[in-house]
């Protein structure tokens, strides 16, 4: 059962438009999400997380929409560049549910493509 | 300071093998993580650990074990590997309070045969 999920495993963007990748989640305890970036043959990086308590978290050209409601979560690149080319993961925490509680849960993963 | 490395980067490994792969961190983080990547199969968590001396199972904790005997270390160990353990193996740390995000190692690609 996936708990985290990113329907699209492609993307495919011009340079200067925006892209967004989507993630739906079916846990209602998850109250924490994060954005991960992932280049070829390279660890994961951090990029962006937002609490449950809020419903929008910027940081420069990245923003992450939160709809609880919805259970939906979203990540904007504006402009897009071609170093945004990457593999992009959603990954969502249950703060207070004990072992839950130390894990992320990971989705598969949206291969972003930024074309000059 | 380095983050998270990983030792080995690559390996190949006969069926029935056994390997250990390590992890280091230098950030004195608690907590310790060992995922697996497969293709269109995202992150999944192997094992992790809260504290030194401590480990825990995770989603796909079977045919491997762990150790965590210093707090900036963490083994994964393969006793009798299996071409299904075939995959990119990364470690990541954590802070205990704070930001909740986890600092990935640069990974390590395992071939079994």
């Amino acid at each position: 059962d996936q708990q985290v999920k990113q329907n699209s495993p492609s993307l495919s963007v011009q340079e200067g438009r925006i892209s967004i990748l989507n993630c739906d989640y079916t846990n209602s305890m998850f109250d924490y999400f994060l954005w991960y970036k992932k280049y070829p043959a390279e660890g994961p990086t951090f990029l962006i997380s937002i609490s449950s308590i809020k419903d929008k978290n910027e940081d420069g050209r990245f923003t992450v929409f939160l709809n609880k409601s919805a259970k939906h979560l979203s990540l904007h690149i504006v402009p897009s560049q071609p170093g945004d080319s990457a593999v992009y993961f959603c990954a969502a925490r249950a703060t207070y549910s004990g072992a839950g509680s130390y894990q992320l849960t990971f989705g598969k993963g949206t291969k972003l493509s930024v074309i000059p | 300071n380095a983050g998270v490395t990983q030792t080995p980067k690559f390996r190949v490994l006969k069926t029935g093998q056994s390997m250990t792969l390590l992890c280091a961190q230098d950030m004195n983080h608690e907590y310790m993580y060992w995922y697996r990547q497969d293709p269109g199969m995202g992150l999944r968590l192997i094992h992790y650990s809260v504290g030194e001396g401590t480990t825990a199972k995770g989603e796909v904790p079977d045919g491997y074990n762990v150790s965590r005997l210093k707090k900036q270390n963490f083994l994964l160990g393969l006793e009798s590997a299996a071409p299904s353990q075939t995959s990119v193996y990364f470690c990541a740390s954590r802070r205990t309070s704070g930001r909740n995000e986890q600092y990935f190692g640069p990974g390590t690609r395992l071939t079994v045969t």
